[in-house]
C-alpha cells in the first residue's frame, strides 16, 4: 500500500526566503506526482505535475523535482511571498493489481509566510 | 473553459439520512474521482469512474457509492449517514485513466452530519 509522507508538517518563515518542502513515497510504481496548494476551506489548486519519466518541472517561482528510485520529491519555492501562505499537498498516482489507482496524498505542509 | 463544478457547496444532514453529491467534470474529461478530506485522516481516495464504469475503489464501507452518466457527470451517494461522515468531499476530473495529464479538482462539498 502506497504511503506518502510530507516534511515538515508546518513551516513559518519571513517573506523573501527560499523554501524546500519534502515529500517521500514508499512504492516507486507511480505514473506521476502532482503538487497542489489548498487555501483554507477551499479545493485544491494544481501547481506542478511531474511524469514518472521526468526529473523536474518548473513554473514561475516554483520548481519540483522527482527521484522515483529513492521515492522522493521536493518543491522549491523561491523568494516567498505572503500570498504563498497555504497548505501544500503532494500526491502520487500509482498502480495496484494491474490497474491505475487514484491519488495517494500526504498530510500536507502548512506554510505561513510572515510579511 | 469551465472548471470542475460541484454541487451543492454546503450540506447539513441528520444522522441516518442519505445524501447525494454531484460533480460535473471539465468538458472533454471522461474520468471523475472522489475524495474525502477530514482533519484527522487527510485526503482519502473514495472511487474513480471512467466511461460510466467504476475503475477503482478506496477502502470505504459500502454506504459510499457512486455512478457516472454518459455525459461524464458523476454523483456520489452516502447512505445511513454517521457523524464521522462530516467532511469536505472533493471531486477531480482527468482526461483518462491513468491520469497522465494530472487531475483538476473542484471546490468541494462541505457535508456536516448532526
Amino acid at each position: 500500500k502506497q504511503e506518502v509522507t510530507q516534511i515538515p508538517a508546518a513551516l513559518s518563515v519571513p517573506e523573501g526566503e527560499n523554501l524546500v518542502l519534502n515529500c517521500s513515497f514508499t512504492d516507486s510504481a507511480i505514473y506521476n506526482l502532482q503538487w497542489f496548494r489548498q487555501d483554507p476551506g477551499k479545493g485544491l489548486t494544481s501547481l506542478l505535475l511531474i511524469q514518472s519519466s521526468q526529473r523536474e518541472q518548473t513554473s514561475g517561482r516554483l520548481n519540483a523535482s522527482l527521484d522515483k528510485s529513492s521515492g522522493r520529491s521536493t518543491l522549491y519555492i523561491a523568494a516567498s511571498q505572503p500570498g504563498d501562505s497555504a497548505t501544500y499537498l503532494c500526491a502520487v498516482g500509482g498502480y495496484s493489481g494491474g490497474g491505475a489507482d487514484g491519488l495517494t496524498f500526504g498530510k500536507g505542509t502548512h506554510l505561513i509566510i510572515q510579511p | 473553459k469551465a472548471g470542475v463544478t460541484q454541487t451543492p457547496r454546503y450540506l447539513i444532514k441528520t444522522r441516518g439520512q442519505q445524501v447525494t453529491l454531484s460533480c460535473s467534470p471539465i468538458s472533454g474529461h471522461r474520468s471523475v474521482s472522489w475524495y474525502q478530506q477530514t482533519p484527522g485522516q487527510g485526503l482519502q481516495f473514495l472511487f474513480e469512474y471512467f466511461s460510466e464504469t467504476q475503475r477503482n475503489k478506496g477502502n470505504f464501507p459500502g454506504r459510499f457509492s457512486g455512478r457516472q452518466f454518459s455525459n461524464s457527470r458523476s454523483e456520489m451517494n452516502v447512505s445511513t449517514l454517521e457523524l464521522g461522515d462530516s467532511a469536505l468531499y472533493l471531486c477531480a476530473s482527468s482526461l483518462a485513466v491513468p491520469a497522465n495529464y494530472g487531475y483538476t479538482f473542484g471546490s468541494g462539498t462541505r457535508l456536516t452530519v448532526v
